[in-house]
């Protein structure tokens, strides 16, 4: 595709309900970050994946947030028993290669509001 | 990764250069010096990056001290499009499971004016 996209933009939960967000990075590219954004803040790294490899995972806050990224390509971000101090945006990045300094293209996030 | 300081704001008038200065002091030898810019509620955007040479392209220059324990990120002429929060960050070369993320700091809101 043309650049990284998210979906759904927007997403409104009751607390306690699981929410699952999806990244569709830019093809061909190896590397894809998820990283959390509260208000007024820079966003937070969560966890990243090479091809379908996730070797890091220590910024995920609790055990109620996981990623996976099956096939190399698109990734899925889901967090369990939502709780609202969760509401955030979270984003989306991709990279070309596995080396860790490549430019990361940013998504448009998806603004989670947990009610 | 080291830590990096920037003013939390700044102003600029349209069509002159904006100046936006970056401490790190702490950088050690393996570690490159990027921006990024974050417009609005869009996602962050690369700017620039270098490691000790001074750096330019089509966006930005990036200064860096012959010690770099500091650099400056230069916009030649600004622009009202050119107002967002700039974020300075430090990258370590190679090695380790996390080289690969950015760790954003508070930035510097950048307003150009007319």
């Amino acid at each position: 595709g043309a650049g990284v996209s998210q979906s759904p933009r927007y997403k409104v939960t009751k607390r306690g309900q699981d929410v699952t967000l999806r990244c569709d990075p830019i093809s061909s590219h190896a590397t894809l970050y998820w990283y959390q954004q509260a208000l007024g803040q820079g966003p937070e790294f969560l966890t990243y994946f090479n091809y379908e490899a996730q070797p890091d995972k220590s910024g995920l806050p609790s055990d109620r947030f996981s990623a996976e990224r099956p096939e190399g390509s698109i990734s899925t971000l889901t967090i369990q028993r939502t709780e609202q101090r969760d509401s955030a945006m979270y984003r989306c990045a991709s990279s070309l290669g596995t080396g860790g300094l490549d430019e990361q293209f940013f998504g448009p996030g998806t603004r989670l509001t947990v009610l | 990764d080291a830590k990096t300081t920037q003013p939390p704001s700044m102003d600029c008038a349209e069509g002159r250069a904006a100046n936006l200065p970056c401490n790190h002091s702490t950088i050690s030898g393996n570690e490159y010096v990027y921006w990024y810019r974050q417009i609005h509620s869009q996602g962050p955007q690369y700017i620039i990056h270098g490691l000790k040479n001074n750096e330019t392209n089509e966006m930005a220059s990036l200064i860096i001290t012959e010690d770099r324990k500091s650099s400056t990120l230069i916009l030649p002429h600004a622009t009202l499009r050119d107002t967002a929060v700039y974020y300075c960050i430090v990258r370590v070369k190679a090695g380790g499971t996390s080289y690969g993320k950015l760790t954003f700091g508070q930035g510097t809101i950048l307003t150009v004016h007319p």
